[in-house]
């Protein structure tokens, strides 16, 4: 069965404290894994997507990467303005095009 | 790009009656939408995989007739809550997939209140 687990749960950082957020993952045979940010009330909002192992994306302060167990997401400097939640999830070639999500990594980042 | 609405952003309704909510895609063709749901402090939920032009695919455990979905054109897809309760309460949120990769762009979700 495909699974996601991200860790750590909640995540408090001093602004400019550097620091990396873990997606684990088991998947029959590995479409695609994607970074997701969601702000309260808000849909999520589509940040990475990785294909295969040993490729790495980077958008500002963000920066994913991508192993055959996990992904990590590596945040730079962080600014108050990062607060949110961090979504993982992986497609697979026995889902059809569905996401298996992660439940999230709460990320607060201090002023 | 890739950008996708959902109208409308809240809504409050008497238990009993029915409710719909769109789903667009702006700037892109999506011949395959995706709705969930999302309880409070939770990640999202699966409702259905709605493809244009032919019946939704539910969920284990999702009831197909309290749980409508049409997919009539490739820019819209439909999602009608009917005889709502309140305990179909919860946080709405579409997505649409573009072209032959899986990534999924959100809307940015209803709140559904059901009285």
């Amino acid at each position: 069965e495909d699974q996601v687990t991200q860790s750590p749960e909640a995540l408090r950082l001093q602004e400019g404290e550097s620091s990396s957020l873990n997606c684990s993952y088991t998947v029959s045979g590995l479409r695609g894994l994607f970074w997701y940010r969601q702000d309260p009330g808000k849909g999520p909002e589509f940040l990475f997507t990785l294909y295969s192992a040993g490729e790495e994306k980077e958008k500002e302060r963000l920066k994913a990467t991508l192993t055959k167990k996990e992904s990590f997401l590596h945040i730079t400097a962080p600014k108050p303005e990062d607060s949110a939640t961090y979504l993982c999830a992986v497609s697979g070639s026995s889902n059809t095009g569905k996401l298996i999500f992660g439940q999230g990594t709460t990320l607060q980042v201090k002023p | 790009g890739a950008v996708v609405s959902q109208h409308p952003s809240r809504v409050i309704c008497k238990s009993g009656t029915s409710v719909k909510i769109e789903c667009r895609s702006l700037d892109f063709q999506a011949t395959t939408m995706f709705w969930y749901r999302q309880f409070p402090k939770q990640s999202l939920m699966l409702m259905a995989t709605s493809n244009e032009g032919s019946k939704a695919t539910y969920e284990q455990g999702v009831e197909k007739d309290k749980f409508l979905i049409n997919h009539a054109s490739l820019t819209l897809s439909t999602l009608t809550v009917t005889s709502a309760h309140p305990e179909d309460s919860s946080f709405y949120i579409c997505s649409a997939r573009q072209g032959p990769t899986d990534t999924q762009y959100f809307g940015p979700g209803t709140r559904l209140t059901v009285l």
